[in-house]
């Protein structure tokens, strides 16, 4: 059991410019979640996958971005057009239903930070 | 709208001294609560969790006291460490028309300094 990775760790990119980060859950792990945490901020729901399918998506998931996960294992982030106000950490977790992931909580990857100039 | 709040930003205490941070909701329909940690650089790590059917849960140093009535939880770790120090995150969810909880909504955090 490696953890959650996620590749890569940081992102210098230049406005307007399209970035993608991959999240590599636990091998076992069949829900995978995508959260936002930005400066002061605690992390933020983007969407949730089950398996292949993705089955919620946040408000806060403009058309600008779009996520995956092909075949129910690792998923990708892709923004399109950056923008500033994208600058933030992007945090990848995963976690399986035999856990009754609340009693112990998803696995957080360590994130991605895009830093957005 | 701050659905999970946490008005603390920082506390400090003395080693071996307790810590209580707390954290306030505003959602009733949260039924599950979560406390993480997180160190710089590093994804939040969970710690502690509490059903709203419960009033306190235990684990080791840490405990977790829910009063539903004030919407108000609190975390204490006693004896407090060093190795302590970190942004602690309170969570909270709801479950969905299929039983299922797995969106979290996170309070700012506070962060806690344990000094030797």
């Amino acid at each position: 059991d490696t953890g959650v990775s996620q590749d890569p760790r940081h992102k210098i990119t230049k406005r307007g410019q399209n970035v993608t980060f991959r999240c590599d859950p636990i091998s076992e792990h069949n829900r995978l979640y995508w959260y936002r945490q930005t400066l002061g901020q605690g992390p933020e729901f983007l969407t949730y996958f089950q398996n292949e399918a993705q089955l919620e998506k946040s408000r806060l998931l403009s058309d600008r971005f779009s996520a995956e996960r092909p075949k129910g294992s690792f998923s990708t982030l892709e923004i399109q057009r950056t923008e500033q106000g994208d600058s933030a950490m992007y945090l990848c977790a995963s976690s399986s239903p035999g856990q009754e992931p609340l009693n112990y909580g998803y696995t957080f990857g360590s994130g991605t930070r895009l830093t957005v100039v | 709208d701050q659905q999970v709040k946490q008005n603390s930003p920082s506390l400090s205490v003395q080693e071996g001294r307790i810590s209580i941070l707390n954290c306030d909701y505003t959602n009733s329909m949260f039924d599950y609560f979560l406390w993480y940690k997180k160190y710089p650089a590093e994804g939040p790590t969970f710690l502690i969790s509490i059903s709203s059917i419960k009033d306190k849960n235990e684990d080791g140093r840490f405990t977790v006291f829910l009063n539903k009535s004030a919407k108000h939880l609190s975390l204490h770790i006693v004896p407090s460490q060093p190795g302590d120090s970190a942004v602690y995150f309170c969570a909270a969810s709801r479950s969905n028309s299929g039983g299922s909880n797995y969106k979290l909504t996170f309070g700012k955090g506070t962060l806690l300094t344990v000094n030797p």
